[in-house]
């Protein structure tokens, strides 16, 4: 059974970095094929994707956001770390962590973590 | 940037059924595999279709995908209506300069 959870702080301030850890189970990063991906929802809005990291270290973001995130994996302690820096309250939301399943072509996340509220707020 | 459009919401009645549908912005939708989520208020989202059309172990056969390439749209149709199907359902693919992309979300409501 594949299980995900996000961690990390429920308030920061403006300006701030916010550092989120997703720690999976049920699955290696070792495995090709595998990633784990961010993706955050604001408040009464739409899923939005943020970052996926891949077996191989391969990494992708969201182009509106690439400047302000950098995502990295520690395959031994089975985490994902997110880090997005110059937190607004605009980035208020709920932020998910996702399994990336190493079969077929699509990219298709599943399962998905409970999510973690983050509040940008001085 | 690539974009998928869906209508904001839907309504039907138990037993009916209602189709979903995710409008590409530019190029093909049948290029790149489509995804439906379900979300439940307060939950995670959970897939109910993944790869255009195909079902994870556990979704029931009432919830089925399918891609129009004449409208550039993929949709997803529930069948036989419950009121546990009331949701957000959520279509997402692939674009090679997004990477990633979410719709922007369908509220279904079921009465």
């Amino acid at each position: 059974q594949i299980t995900l959870k996000e961690s990390g702080p429920t308030l920061v301030k403006p300006t701030q970095t916010l550092t989120l850890t997703c720690t999976f189970s049920g699955f290696s990063l070792r495995t090709s094929g595998v990633g784990v991906g961010w993706i955050r929802q604001a408040p009464g809005k739409a899923l939005e994707w943020l970052a996926l990291i891949y077996w191989d270290d391969d990494k992708r973001y969201s182009p509106s956001l690439k400047s302000r995130l950098t995502i990295t994996k520690d395959t031994s302690k089975n985490q994902v770390v997110l880090t997005m820096t110059n937190m607004d309250p605009v980035d208020t939301a709920t932020y998910y962590c996702a399994h990336r399943p190493p079969w077929g072509t699509s990219l298709v996340f599943d399962p998905w973590g409970h999510g973690t509220l983050v509040t940008v707020s001085s | 940037n690539f974009m998928l459009t869906q209508p904001h919401s839907v309504s039907e009645s138990p037993g009916k059924s209602v189709t979903i549908s995710c409008t590409g912005s530019s190029g093909s939708i049948a290029s790149n595999y489509v995804q439906w989520y379900q979300q439940r208020p307060g939950s995670a989202p959970t897939t109910v279709i993944y790869e255009d059309s195909q079902r994870p172990s556990g979704v029931p056969d009432r919830f089925s995908g399918s891609i129009d390439s004449s409208t550039n749209s993929a949709s997803l149709t529930i069948s036989g209506l419950k009121t546990e199907d009331e949701a957000t359902y959520y279509c997402q693919s692939y674009d090679r300069s997004t990477y990633v992309v979410f719709g922007g979300g369908t509220t279904l409501t079921v009465l």
